[in-house]
């Protein structure tokens, strides 16, 4: 058990609603990442945040944002989803802004468009 | 240009073998970091190890082993006397900064799927 939760963790929707990813971090850990997996982009980097503010933006998409809040945890939002929308979408955190520590992973939310 | 490269798409073993699996990265940034994370069937993702750019020596826990060569811009990683419980996906990554100031993102190659069988 990392000591990051994230829930849900199975989110069936159809294409075109909105639905939003939710992410606890490890006690202590100030630093938030988004990931996506997916069988044709791999692991992706989507975004970062630290103690609340945004500090990197990787591949995500426009349809996507994501905040953290005064209790450090995080939301992903992803609206007018779809079907490649579809993926495993993981939450790490860390103890540093600067990256270099290790990152501890969330069990992920398999989000599945219909 | 891929920053992480695992050419190793899958590998197939049996039990007790010794098994290497290689990462080659590129990267600009002067300190950067390299990690190993393993993905069991069950899908989480689970940190094995972590080796800043400095640091070229070569680490040992139990049956895992991990090789930094900077020369050759590679971080392989070893498993001697493989078990079933080994088999899964191993991704190596790479944390540098992309610009001037910015904080790191990490980015992941695109994995090897290790089948380890009986």
């Amino acid at each position: 058990d990392s000591g990051v939760t994230q829930t849900p963790k199975h989110l069936i929707t159809a294409t075109g609603q909105r639905v939003t990813l939710r992410c606890s971090p490890r006690s202590g850990d100030l630093s938030v990442y988004w990931y996506q997996q997916s069988l044709d982009q791999g692991l992706q980097f989507l975004i970062h945040y630290y103690n609340g503010e945004e500090r990197a933006k990787g591949n995500i998409l426009e349809r996507f944002s994501a905040q953290q809040f005064p209790d450090l945890h995080s939301e992903l939002n992803l609206s007018s989803l779809e079907l490649g929308d579809s993926a495993l979408y993981f939450c790490a955190s860390s103890v540093d802004l600067g990256g270099g520590n290790e990152q501890f992973f969330g069990p992920g939310t398999r989000l599945t468009v219909l | 240009a891929q920053k992480v490269t695992q050419a190793q798409t899958e590998i197939s073993v049996v039990e007790k073998e010794d098994v290497t699996l290689d990462c080659v990265y590129e990267t600009r940034d002067t300190t950067y970091y390299l990690f190993w994370y393993k993905q069991p069937p069950s899908g989480e993702l689970v940190f094995l190890i972590r080796r800043n750019s400095f640091d070229e020596q070569n680490e040992i826990s139990g049956r895992y082993s991990w090789n930094f060569q900077k020369s050759t811009s590679s971080f392989n990683f070893t498993i001697t006397a493989s078990q079933v419980v080994d088999s899964a996906v191993y991704f190596c990554a790479l944390s540098e900064r992309v610009s001037s100031g910015s904080a790191r993102q990490l980015t992941f190659g695109s994995g090897t799927q290790l089948t380890v069988l009986p």
